[in-house]
């Protein structure tokens, strides 16, 4: 079965202090790893789609990378507004389905 | 306003009642899926329907029910309910490319 492992947890950062969240999965025969955003309350909201290894994407401050077992989602210069869940999910197999990992909370501070 | 519209918003009702939910996809979305959000399990797939028929079951209980109409809204159906099923319910709709989807903003359902 698909299996999508997120860290940390928890993540507490200063405005403008960069760091990356890693999102760990297997899967049989990747179709696409999704990075969405969660405020509280709401639904998760698109951020990107890696079909390959290697593949990178932008988006402001976020950047997506992916490799054969792990991804990355770069957070650079991070702002308060950046605050959220950041949910990373996985689409093998048959088509359709999505396996959503844990989330990652991420707080930026003033 | 992501284009997917999920009514009602809240509910509250009793353990044993039945209720549904209901899911307007995104223009030109075949494709409806539904998914659970409880604390302490993430976002849980229950089940997805492409232009009217059933294309894939996740860890969806008996209980539990869904369709797509003609017009390809969608409704989730949840009988003999309990209090461990309270949670956030959000439908998401894609065009079938494949491409991700787009969710609703979600319905918070209490069992009290």
């Amino acid at each position: 079965e698909d299996q999508v492992t997120q860290s940390p947890e928890a993540l507490r950062l200063q405005e403008g202090e960069s760091s990356s969240l890693n999102c760990s999965y297997t899967v049989s025969g990747l179709r696409g790893l999704f990075w969405y955003r969660q405020d509280p309350g709401k639904g998760p909201e698109f951020l990107f789609t890696l079909y390959s290894a290697g593949e990178e994407k932008e988006k402001e401050r976020l950047k997506a990378t992916l490799t054969k077992k792990e991804s990355f989602l770069h957070i650079t210069a991070p702002k308060p507004e950046d605050s959220a869940t950041y949910l990373c999910a996985v689409q093998g197999g048959f088509w359709g389905k999505l396996q959503f990992g844990a989330g990652t909370q991420v707080v930026v501070t003033p | 306003d992501s284009g997917v519209t999920q009514t009602p918003k809240h509910l509250i009702t009793a353990t044993g009642q039945r209720v549904t939910l209901r899911c307007s996809p995104r223009s030109g979305d075949l494709s409806v899926y539904w998914y659970q959000q409880s604390l302490d399990q993430g976002l849980q797939f229950l089940i997805q329907y492409y232009n009217g028929e059933e294309r894939a079951k996740g860890n969806i209980l008996e209980r539990f029910s869904a369709q797509q109409f003609p017009d390809l809204h969608s409704e989730l159906n949840l009988s003999s309910l309990e209090l461990g099923d309270s949670a956030l319910y959000f439908c998401a709709s894609s065009d079938g490319t494949g491409d991700g989807y787009t969710f609703g903003s979600g319905t918070r359902l209490t069992v009290v």
